[in-house]
């Protein structure tokens, strides 16, 4: 089955740099968010995206935006990056909840690691 | 928004042993996730489990939504369990598909 595709997988930028990650979700998901996860913590959800609209908005930094695209694809553009930004990175997709029996299920993609040096 | 707590954050267990992971919640919920984040990083969904009692092979899952706790069941573990669990539920009943995390329960299971 398919599943989220993130990309890259890895990426090393420099402070004060720009870095863009990109996000396809599962085929007919209409929800897609991005997760944020340091070293030895607990993803922590940046935002997200509903029929391309923003949803939610959680503790994503002002440095940061995200668009979600006509094919669905989302971007998560960090630009002015700190040493504190590295972190993986987590695209997740779902479909709303009247569309699925198994409820509001939410997959993540394997995470994009970002390293700022 | 809603706490999500998990016991223990250290679990060693010797392979082939059983153990119990507990995840507390400090609201009612309508979405119950528990993951395995392996070595690599990957997130893996276990369960999505609001309410009552799922088994997947040697993993099981049971929530208890009126009182705001769900446990995960591993048997018989094997190395390839070792990771980190995370429990998860919805931030806000206005946020339905955010979720929060709980810290995670870190699993070493040793040969």
């Amino acid at each position: 089955a398919a599943g989220v595709i993130q990309s890259p997988r890895h990426l090393i930028k420099e402070k004060r740099e720009t870095a863009t990650l990109k996000c396809y979700p599962i085929p007919r998901h209409d929800t897609v968010y991005w997760y944020q996860q340091g070293p030895g913590q607990d993803p922590q959800f940046l935002i997200s995206f509903y029929e391309k609209m923003q949803s939610d908005k959680g503790s994503i930094p002002d440095r940061f935006s995200a668009q979600q695209f006509s094919d669905y694809h989302s971007e998560l553009n960090m630009s002015s990056l700190e040493l504190g930004d590295s972190a993986l990175y987590f695209c997740a997709s779902s479909l709303v909840e009247k569309f699925m029996s198994s409820g509001n299920t939410i997959y993540f993609g394997e995470g994009s690691w970002l390293t700022v040096v | 928004g809603i706490q999500v707590e998990q016991s223990p954050p250290d679990l060693i267990l010797q392979e082939g042993a059983n153990s119990t992971l507990r995840c507390n919640f400090s609201d009612s919920v309508n979405n119950l996730q528990w993951f395995h984040q392996n070595p690599w990083g990957q997130l893996i969904n276990l369960f999505y489990i609001p309410s009552g009692t799922k088994q997947n092979g040697r993993l099981s899952a049971t929530t208890v939504a009126t009182e705001r706790y769900s446990l995960l069941y591993i048997s018989s573990s094997q190395t390839t369990d070792s990771g980190v669990y995370f429990c998860a539920a919805p931030f806000s009943s206005g946020s339905a598909r955010q979720l929060t995390f709980g810290s995670g329960t870190q699993l070493t299971v040793l040969p």
